[in-house]
């Protein structure tokens, strides 16, 4: 069973449109993560969830909103897309931001924007 | 501010040894990870320092010294399959505020196994 699944693999859209980007894991963790790739191969932080709750809420443009519904379920909605977002969106998820096990990140979100 | 740095590409053959460096100045710290990334695939763990000295996880180690703000990944016997970009991640301390829980990245080292 895959540990952290997102959907969908490959999103293709044009500018302006808005959409959305699934996460869940059964790994039973605490907290999750949402982090953007970009064509250097630069990681960053989004956001992270706690147990429902936003702990992390990096300088990221207004029309990008997470939303957890439970802590197994992390999701992310992009309002207007615009050419500068496309990247591979990584979701990721850990026993807790209090500790120091590792992070384990789901297979990417490969954002197109035409 | 947070600064990682590693180099962008190495190169090695087949059943040799390399050292990915990478230094760290961030404020605080709380540990340094490792991860493996392959090419259109997810980042995956490969080890984590928070005491200085050396982890030895089969053909991966990895060093710490936190004086000196420093890290290495030291992979031996390289195969093939080792072709990958290798990230390095600083915990920094988990002060309340906007350092919590979270981790910083470097920019990831090439690495290209030659036959």
């Amino acid at each position: 069973d895959t540990a952290v699944s997102q959907t969908p693999k490959y999103l293709v859209t044009q500018m302006g449109n808005d959409k959305s980007i699934k996460c869940e894991q059964n790994l039973g963790h605490d907290t999750m993560y949402w982090y953007k790739q970009d064509s250097k191969k630069f990681l960053k932080i989004m956001f992270s969830y706690n147990n429902k709750e936003l702990i992390i809420n990096e300088t990221v443009p207004n029309r990008f909103s997470p939303k957890s519904p439970d802590k197994a379920h992390l999701n992310l909605h992009i309002n207007s897309l615009e050419l500068g977002d496309s990247a591979v969106y990584f979701c990721a998820s850990s026993h807790s931001y209090r500790s120091n096990q590792p992070q384990h990140f789901g297979d990417g979100t490969r954002l197109s924007i035409l | 501010g947070q600064n990682i740095d590693q180099p962008t590409e190495m190169t090695a053959t087949e059943g040799a040894i390399v050292q990915i460096n990478c230094t760290y100045q961030t404020s605080g710290f709380n540990g340094l990870f490792w991860y493996q990334q392959h090419a259109g695939e997810a980042p995956t763990f490969l080890s984590y320092n928070v005491l200085d000295g050396l982890e030895e996880k089969g053909r991966f180690s990895s060093f710490l010294s936190r004086s000196k703000g420093y890290s290495y990944l030291l992979l031996k016997e390289l195969q093939m399959k080792d072709s990958a970009s290798y990230l390095c991640a600083v915990r920094p301390r988990a002060d309340r505020g906007s350092t919590l829980g979270r981790l910083y990245f470097g920019r990831g080292t090439q690495l290209t196994v030659w036959p």
